[in-house]
């Protein structure tokens, strides 16, 4: 069974610093990954995917890495801003369609 | 359009009352998913409809009941819920092809 966990569990920077959020996977049979946001009371909104046969994705300050063979992905957030606070959320998707989510990393970006 | 809509957004009811959430979209999509999340939790999945027929039911109580009248809408049907249903129920869909799961914002529910 997949499992996915994401380190740190939460985080407070100042604005403008540059982080790097992790996130593991026990299972290397992937579909792809998806990095996701969620404000609180809110839905997820999708920042990115990443396909299993792709390396990495970019979206403005964002850019998110796949390391299948180690099991693991990154979301880096360059230039951070207040409005960058939210959770964020890994998910891996299997060959049947199911999103195993990690634990979310909550991020405080501080003025 | 990306977009996954939920109706309503905020649900109270009693633990005999009936009701139902609704979710849409139209992006042709043909995989619907149901998600309960409890606070500072992740999503845990409920059900999973492909092509208009349940595909995944994860073991979820039968007080809950899914319904997908067609390839653009989705419900669930609740009946005699205890309190500790009370959650944010989450509604997505993916395409075929990529599997991008794109997700509604939610019906936050209260059981009393």
């Amino acid at each position: 069974k997949q499992e996915v966990t994401q380190i740190p569990a939460a985080l407070s920077v100042p604005e403008g610093e540059n982080l790097v959020l992790n996130c593991s996977f026990t299972d290397s049979a992937i579909y792809n990954l998806q990095w996701f946001r969620q404000d609180p009371g809110k839905g997820l909104t999708s920042l990115l995917l990443i396909q299993s046969s792709q390396r990495e994705q970019t979206s403005g300050r964002l850019n998110a890495s796949l390391d299948k063979s180690s099991g693991r992905s990154t979301l880096y957030i360059a230039a951070s801003q207040p409005g960058d606070s939210a959770t964020y959320l890994c998910a891996a998707t299997d060959a049947g369609n199911m999103l195993t989510f990690g634990g979310g990393t909550r991020l405080m970006v501080k003025p | 359009d990306t977009e996954v809509t939920q109706t309503p957004k905020h649900l109270v009811m009693g633990m005999t009352n009936k009701k139902s959430l609704k979710c849409e979209q139209h992006m042709g999509h043909r995989a619907m998913y149901w998600y309960k999340q409890k606070a500072k939790k992740p999503p845990e999945l409920m059900f999973v409809y492909s092509y208009e027929k349940l595909s995944i039911n994860e073991s979820v109580p039968s007080r809950f009941s899914p319904e997908c009248p067609n390839s653009s809408l989705l419900n669930l049907h609740l009946h005699a819920l205890q309190p500790e249903d009370s959650a944010l129920y989450l509604c997505a869909s993916s395409s075929a092809g990529t599997r991008e799961q794109y997700f509604g914002p939610g019906t936050r529910l209260t059981v009393t």
